[in-house]
C-alpha cells in the first residue's frame, strides 16, 4: 500500500492552462523531493524541501514552481502548460538515513 | 559534481539467463548507493543498497557489490524471469541527502 500519493496520474491539457500536481505522503517525512522523468528516462531533480516553509530549486531548472505548508503535502503548479513541459512527475520523500518512497507518477501530455 | 553511469542500450534476454547492468559512479567522499526498479507505469522501487565499501546488497535475487577500488556497483542476477521486465536504475546518495540517478537500463526478458 503506497505512502505517498500523487493525483492525477495521467493529465493531458492544452497549452497556456496552469495545472498543479498534487503530492501527498502519511508517514510525517520532513524531506519531499520533485523529479521530472523525460522520455528518455533520465530523473532529474526540480524542486525538493527540508520542511514546511522551505523549498529550493533542484539540479534542472524549471518553470514549475512548489510549496510546502504542510509537512503532508507538496504539490507543484506550472502557471502556463507548454509542450515542453509534457513528462512524467514523481514526487518523493524520505525518512530516515537512506530510505526515500516514491509515488506512482503523474505522466503529463502538453498539447 | 556526482553522477551515475550506466551501460547503454536496452537489454534483451531469455528466462532463466544471467545478468548483468553495469554501474560506474564518480563521486567525492563516501556515498551510498542504489538500484531502484521502476515497472510499466509505476514509481521507483528500492531494489537494493549498500552504505560503505564492499558491502553486498541483495534482494529479490539480485546483488550488487560496493567496489570502491572500481567505482562501481554492477547488478547481478543468476536467472531472470519474465517479471524481471522493467526499468533499472543506479543511483547514489551523498550527505546532502539529494539522490543522483544513472540513466536507467530497460531490461526484456522473454518466455
Amino acid at each position: 500500500e503506497a505512502d505517498i500519493y500523487q493525483t492525477p496520474r495521467y493529465l493531458v491539457i492544452g497549452t497556456g492552462k496552469k495545472i498543479t500536481l498534487e503530492c501527498s505522503q502519511t508517514m510525517g517525512h520532513d524531506k519531499m523531493y520533485w523529479y521530472q522523468q523525460d522520455p528518455g528516462m533520465e530523473l532529474h531533480l526540480i524542486h525538493y524541501s527540508y520542511g514546511v516553509n522551505s523549498t529550493e530549486k533542484g539540479d534542472l531548472s524549471s518553470e514549475s514552481t512548489v510549496s510546502r505548508i504542510r509537512t503532508e503535502h507538496f504539490p507543484l503548479t506550472l502557471e502556463s502548460a507548454r509542450p515542453s513541459h509534457t513528462s512524467q512527475y514523481l514526487c518523493a520523500s524520505r525518512g530516515g538515513s537512506y530510505g526515500y518512497t516514491f509515488g506512482s507518477g503523474t505522466r503529463l501530455t502538453v498539447v | 559534481g556526482d553522477s551515475v553511469t550506466q551501460m547503454e542500450g536496452p537489454v534483451t534476454l531469455s528466462e532463466e539467463a544471467f545478468l548483468t547492468i553495469n554501474c560506474t559512479y564518480t563521486a567525492t567522499g563516501y556515498p551510498s548507493l542504489f538500484w531502484y526498479v521502476q515497472y510499466p507505469g509505476e514509481g521507483l522501487q528500492l531494489l537494493l543498497k549498500a552504505t560503505k565499501a564492499d558491502d553486498k546488497g541483495s534482494n529479490k535475487g539480485f546483488e550488487a557489490t560496493y567496489r570502491k577500488e572500481t567505482t562501481s556497483f554492477h547488478l547481478e542476477k543468476g536467472s531472470v524471469q519474465v517479471s524481471d521486465s522493467a526499468v533499472y536504475f543506479c543511483a547514489l546518495i551523498k550527505g546532502d541527502g539529494k539522490l543522483t540517478f544513472g540513466q536507467g537500463t530497460i531490461l526484456t526478458v522473454h518466455p
